[in-house]
């Protein structure tokens, strides 16, 4: 079955530059979210979409953004990257009729040194 | 907004006992309440999840109860394996456009032979 594609799966930076990371939803899934875990935390909510438009706003720094585009794809745009921002960024896709499972991509580490 | 906590952090038990982590919610408007594994550097997968109309739902060797009125909700798994060994988070949603998960900080179970 298909899964949710993160690219890259690993990406570093310096400070203060920027990344763009992508995630492809499962088909037919209408709802993406952002996610952001650092080392031995939980996943923190950022940001997610549903029928491309922001559904949720969580804990995403102003420094970050996101969109999702016509074919249901996202991306997540970070600037001025801190040494914080170093982290496991997942992308999970669900449906939204119903209660429905989030179903996770294999995620983005990102290290910014 | 939502808070979901859970206890313990770490639990060891030895291979062919039970396990059981317990998370309690603050939204009243929660009605779905998943569980995830997740192994080191890997994404959360879903092990099984409970909707608010069920007090209790079983898959094999795993478990899950639910108490509305008390706002709290387990996870039961019986003759562990050492493959069961891994961080275990329990999160809170409600369903619809919004649904996003509020994760609990997570459970590291370690399963000794």
């Amino acid at each position: 079955a298909a899964g949710v594609i993160q690219s890259p799966r690993h990406l570093i930076k310096e400070k203060r530059e920027t990344a763009t990371l992508k995630c492809y939803p499962i088909p037919r899934h209408d709802t993406v979210y952002w996610y952001q875990q650092g080392p031995g935390q939980d996943p923190q909510f950022l940001i997610s979409f549903y029928e491309k438009m922001q559904s949720d706003k969580g804990s995403i720094p102003d420094r970050f953004s996101a969109q999702q585009f016509s074919d249901y794809h996202s991306e997540l745009n970070m600037s001025s990257l801190e040494l914080g921002d170093s982290a496991l960024y997942f992308c999970a896709s669900s449906l939204t009729q119903g209660p429905s499972p989030l179903h996770f991509g294999n995620g983005t580490r990102l290290t910014v040194t | 907004g939502e808070n979901v906590e859970q206890h313990p952090s770490t639990l060891s038990v030895q291979e062919g006992d039970s396990a059981v982590i317990k998370c309690t919610y603050s939204d009243s408007a929660s009605n779905y309440f998943p569980w995830y594994k997740q192994e080191l550097g890997k994404r959360p997968q879903l092990i099984i999840d409970i909707r608010s109309n069920v007090g209790e739902k079983k898959d094999q060797r795993i478990a899950v109860t639910l108490n509305k009125t008390a706002k709290h909700f387990s996870l039961h798994i019986t003759e562990t394996q050492p493959e069961d060994s891994a961080v275990y988070f329990c999160a809170a949603s409600t369903t619809g456009t919004a649904s996003k998960l509020t994760f609990g900080t997570g459970t590291r179970l370690q399963v000794t032979l």
